[in-house]
Parts: structure tokens; C-alpha cells; sequence
């Protein structure tokens, strides 16, 4: 298994442009979600999905947007790019919709720049 | 809502001693999990150590061990016999199956973890 991958694992943006982060898992997990980490904050929820076609908002879902068409697939969505942004990016997933003592495997993380 | 506090936000430790990094948190619910993650500085989270909060019994991993106090809502990580490898950011994690919160993990903001030869 391939686990989490994440694509790309570096970006740089201009403000205002769009870009899609790609994640893939292939170990049949329900519950997915992408992460944003930056400088002394820790790892905060951006958005989550328990399974194909349900998306719910996390922490700080302002700019981004998801879908989950498949299983497999997560991608996150960034309309239109601002310095804010600025940040490491994480996807995970986890088995059996997320509940249970199961823990969250984690892709690479995408290095991404807004200048 | 839930929140997880790392109040140490660097530690220092010889190699071969032990160090303890400490984790409160704040939950109105009586079932949950924590967890402790480690991210070397390839960027990789990597799990290092779980807890159920139902179980009374400290969980042992190896060279790691917590120290679980329910009612004072606290989660320390030990380390034992620390070696060059464990030089890492860790992170304290929560997580609860309710309040519609499913699956969601709740992090600290991390202790920085470095490790002198």
C-alpha cells in the first residue's frame, strides 16, 4: 500500500490564482481530512468527509473547498490564493469513519507559498 | 469546545536521560482518545503513543510511556533512554466519537524536542 499521498510537495502561488492540492489513500478509509500547519499553532481542521459524496467544515474552512467524489480522493480547492495561505498542508485518513481508538495516517504534507 | 495545551513550547534533554512533555486538555464529554505525535523534521507525522480514556492502565510503547490522569485532565508523554532520533516536534492530540465532532483530532501547538549528544 501506498498509504497517503499528497501532490504536489511544493507550490508557490501568486495572489488570486487557484490551485488544487491532490490526496489519495489506498487503504479503503472512510473518514478523510486536510490539515493546515503553521509556525506555533499546531495542526488545525480545514475540512473533513466521513465517506464518499459528505464533506463538513473544520476549524478554518474560509478559502477552501472540497469534495470527496470517491473513496479514494480528497482533493482541496484554494479559489483564489492570499498570503494567508501561506502554510504546510496536510491530508490524513483514518478507518471506520474516523471513531474508535484508530489513528489518523498522515500523507507527506504540500510545502505551499502565497507571495 | 475541546482544547488540547502543550505549555512547553521547546524542551531540551541529554542523550540517554529521560524527559517528560506535558499535555492538559479540556473536555465536557467522558469518552475520548489522546494520542501523541511525533514530526521529525522530514515533515512526517508519525503516531507515537495512544490513549483510551476508559482504560485506567497507562499505555507503554517502547522507550514511551504516558501518564494519564483523567480527573486532572492531563496526558504526559515520558521518554526514556532518549537517543538522537527523538530530537522532534511532538504533538498532543484529542479526539472524541461525539458531539459531532466525529473523527476530528483536536492538536496542541507542539513541543519542540531536541536531544544533546
Amino acid at each position: 500500500n501506498a498509504g497517503v499521498t499528497q501532490t504536489p510537495k511544493f507550490q508557490v502561488l501568486k495572489t488570486g490564482q487557484s490551485m488544487t492540492l491532490q490526496c489519495a489513500q489506498d487503504m479503503n478509509h472512510e473518514y478523510m481530512s486536510w490539515y493546515r500547519q503553521d509556525p506555533g499553532m499546531g495542526l488545525r481542521l480545514i475540512h473533513y468527509s466521513v465517506g464518499a459524496g459528505i464533506t463538513d467544515q473544520g476549524e478554518v474552512p474560509n478559502g477552501y473547498n472540497v469534495s470527496r467524489s470517491t473513496t479514494e480522493d480528497f482533493p482541496l480547492r484554494l479559489l483564489s490564493a492570499a498570503p494567508s495561505q501561506t502554510s504546510v498542508y496536510f491530508c490524513a485518513s483514518t478507518p471506520s469513519g474516523g471513531t474508535g481508538t484508530y489513528e489518523q495516517y498522515f500523507g507527506p504534507g504540500t510545502r505551499l507559498t502565497v507571495t | 469546545a475541546q482544547t488540547v495545551t502543550q505549555s512547553q513550547p521547546e524542551m531540551s534533554v541529554q542523550e540517554a536521560e529521560t524527559v517528560t512533555l506535558s499535555c492538559t486538555y479540556d473536555t465536557s464529554e467522558s469518552d475520548y482518545y489522546l494520542f501523541w505525535y511525533k514530526q521529525p523534521p522530514s515533515r512526517q507525522m508519525i503516531l507515537v503513543i495512544r490513549q483510551e480514556a476508559y482504560k485506567q492502565q497507562n499505555a507503554t510503547e517502547n522507550r514511551f510511556s504516558v501518564n494519564f490522569q483523567k480527573a486532572a485532565k492531563s496526558f504526559s508523554l515520558k521518554i526514556s533512554d532518549s537517543q538522537l532520533g527523538d530530537a522532534a516536534m511532538y504533538f498532543c492530540a484529542y479526539r472524541t466519537d461525539y458531539g459531532g465532532s466525529q473523527g476530528n483530532l483536536i492538536f496542541g501547538k507542539g513541543t519542540k524536542l531536541s536531544v544533546k549528544p
